[in-house]
C-alpha cells in the first residue's frame, strides 16, 4: 500500500523555483514526511523532513498544508544538478521505523 | 569525511553462480541498512543491522540472500545461486543514530547484472 502519491514526471527551468507536490491523505499524527532524491547513478540523498511545521535548510523548504495531507517541497532555484528522482515517504522517526519504504517518486528535469 | 563505499560498482555474473557484495559505512555508524533497487523503481529494504546483529532481514526475498556484518562496521551481502532476477542495484546506507533517526546516508551501490 503505498502511503504517498507523486506526479511520475515535471520539468522546471533553470533558476526558477521547483514545486514537487505529495499527497498523503492518509498519513496518522505520529508520521513525519521525509523527502529524499537520487541523482542518476547515485545512491538516496536526505533532502528534508518535517511534521507540520514548514521547514528550510540550505536545499530547500518543505511546505505541508494544515491538515497535513499534502505538502511540496521547493527547490528555489533549481540547477541542472537538481535533475532526479525525488521520493516522498512517511515514516514515524524512531526505533521501531528505520526502513525507508520509497514509491516511485517524481523524475525531476530541469532544463537550460 | 568519506561517505559509505560500496564495492565492486558494477558484477557481471552467470546463473547460478556464487556473489558477494561489501558495504563499508561511514566510520563510527552503528547501523547498516540493504536495499535492492531494481530498474524503474524505488529501493526496496532487504536487511537492517544494529552493530554486528542483524535486527531485521524481513526484507531478504529467500534463503539465497544472507549477510553478514561480523565486527560490526563492514558488511558484506552474499547470493548464493544467483538468478536472471537478482539483477538489480543493491544499496548500502549507514546511520547514526541506532534504528534510523533522521537520516541514512547511501553509497553509490552495486550494480549487479546476472546473465
Amino acid at each position: 500500500d503505498a502511503k504517498t502519491t507523486q506526479p511520475p514526471s515535471m520539468d522546471c527551468a533553470e533558476g526558477r523555483a521547483a514545486n514537487l507536490p505529495c499527497n498523503h491523505s492518509t498519513i496518522s499524527g505520529n508520521e513525519y514526511v521525509y523527502w529524499y532524491r537520487q541523482i542518476h547513478s547515485q545512491g538516496p540523498q536526505y533532502i528534508i523532513h518535517g511534521l507540520k511545521n514548514n521547514e528550510t535548510n540550505e536545499m530547500a523548504s518543505l511546505i505541508i498544508t494544515e491538515d497535513r495531507k499534502s505538502s511540496t517541497l521547493i527547490l528555489p532555484h533549481a540547477t541542472l544538478r537538481d535533475t532526479a528522482v525525488y521520493y516522498c515517504i512517511v515514516r514515524v522517526p524512531g526505533d521501531n521505523d528505520y526502513k525507508l519504504s520509497f514509491g516511485a517518486g517524481t523524475t525531476v528535469t530541469v532544463r537550460a | 569525511g568519506a561517505g559509505v563505499s560500496q564495492t565492486p560498482s558494477n558484477k557481471v555474473t552467470e546463473k547460478g553462480k556464487y556473489v558477494e557484495l561489501r558495504c563499508d559505512p561511514i566510520s563510527g555508524h552503528t547501523a547498516l541498512y540493504w536495499y535492492r533497487q531494481s530498474l524503474g523503481q524505488g529501493p526496496e529494504f532487504l536487511i537492517y543491522f544494529q552493530g554486528t546483529g542483524a535486527a531485521d532481514d524481513s526484507g531478504l526475498p529467500n534463503d539465497r540472500f544472507f549477510a553478514v556484518r561480523p565486527e560490526g562496521s563492514v558488511s558484506t551481502l552474499k547470493i548464493q545461486r544467483t538468478e536472471r532476477g537478482d539483477s538489480a542495484v543493491y544499496l548500502c546506507a549507514s546511520s547514526y543514530r541506532p534504528r534510523g533517526g533522521n537520516e541514512q546516508f547511501f553509497g553509490p551501490g552495486t550494480r549487479l547484472t546476472v546473465l
